[in-house]
């Protein structure tokens, strides 16, 4: 099956806010609520940031929230900082083949 | 809080197999779903598979035929297998926590595929 579908960079200055999309189809992003983002700084191990569309583990910042509309879910880092520069990756249950697939990754810059 | 470790070679020649472990401390083996993930250098991630604690697995479609993983809960260790591999193999694999969300994860390994 396809990796989702997310834009390679997306920027903004610090106090802003932004959003990443992550376009799947209706096997896996349209049909089922199980999407989660994932935060990595370089040579980092992937930090959770959120799970089954649009719920934060313990311990993230209220400054992230996900949100989906049909086959596209959405991250949006609000009050954007520094520290949030980082690549995002997005994730995904698909009934075609019955796995899990991730997005193509975006870089995030903070200006 | 749940604390992952992967050890195993770091280096595979093609054809061969690749085997890694993933010692589970500070929590419960049957608490959660075991996954196996990995990152080529410069590429997306890509979930490998997952075994429940009652042994149940499931695979990515695209590796079914070459991978297992398995479980020693007496050992708090769960392992992956990859059969056959090639240059395409060369990646930091990961182990986390988790079927579908990944909460906990370990460093990462890398392994190169290279004779």
């Amino acid at each position: 099956q396809s990796a989702l579908t997310q834009p390679a960079s997306v920027s903004g200055s610090p106090g802003q806010s932004i959003t990443i999309s992550c376009t799947g189809t209706s096997s896996d992003i349209g049909g089922h609520n199980y999407v989660s983002w994932y935060q990595q700084h370089p040579g980092e191990v992937p930090k959770l940031m959120i799970y089954d569309v649009s719920n934060r583990p313990s311990g993230v910042s209220n400054r992230f929230s996900g949100s989906k509309s049909g086959n596209t879910a959405s991250l949006t880092i609000s009050g954007l900082q520094a520290e949030d520069e980082a690549d995002y990756y997005c994730n995904s249950y698909s009934s075609s083949g019955t796995s899990y697939v991730f997005g193509t990754g975006t870089k995030v810059t903070v200006l | 809080q749940v604390q992952l470790q992967e050890s195993g070679p770091g280096l595979v020649k093609p054809s061969e197999t690749l085997s890694l472990t993933c010692t589970v401390s500070g929590g419960s083996i049957s608490d959660y779903y075991w996954s196996w993930l990995r990152q080529s250098p410069g590429k997306e991630l890509e979930w490998i598979g997952y075994i429940s604690y009652s042994g149940n697995t499931n695979y990515n479609p695209s590796l079914r035929s070459r991978v297992t993983i398995s479980l020693d809960t007496s050992k708090k260790q769960f392992s992956l297998k990859v059969n056959s591999v090639t240059a395409a193999d060369t990646a930091v694999y990961y182990c986390a926590t988790g079927a579908g969300w990944y909460e906990y994860w370990g460093q990462g390994t890398l392994v190169t595929v290279s004779s």
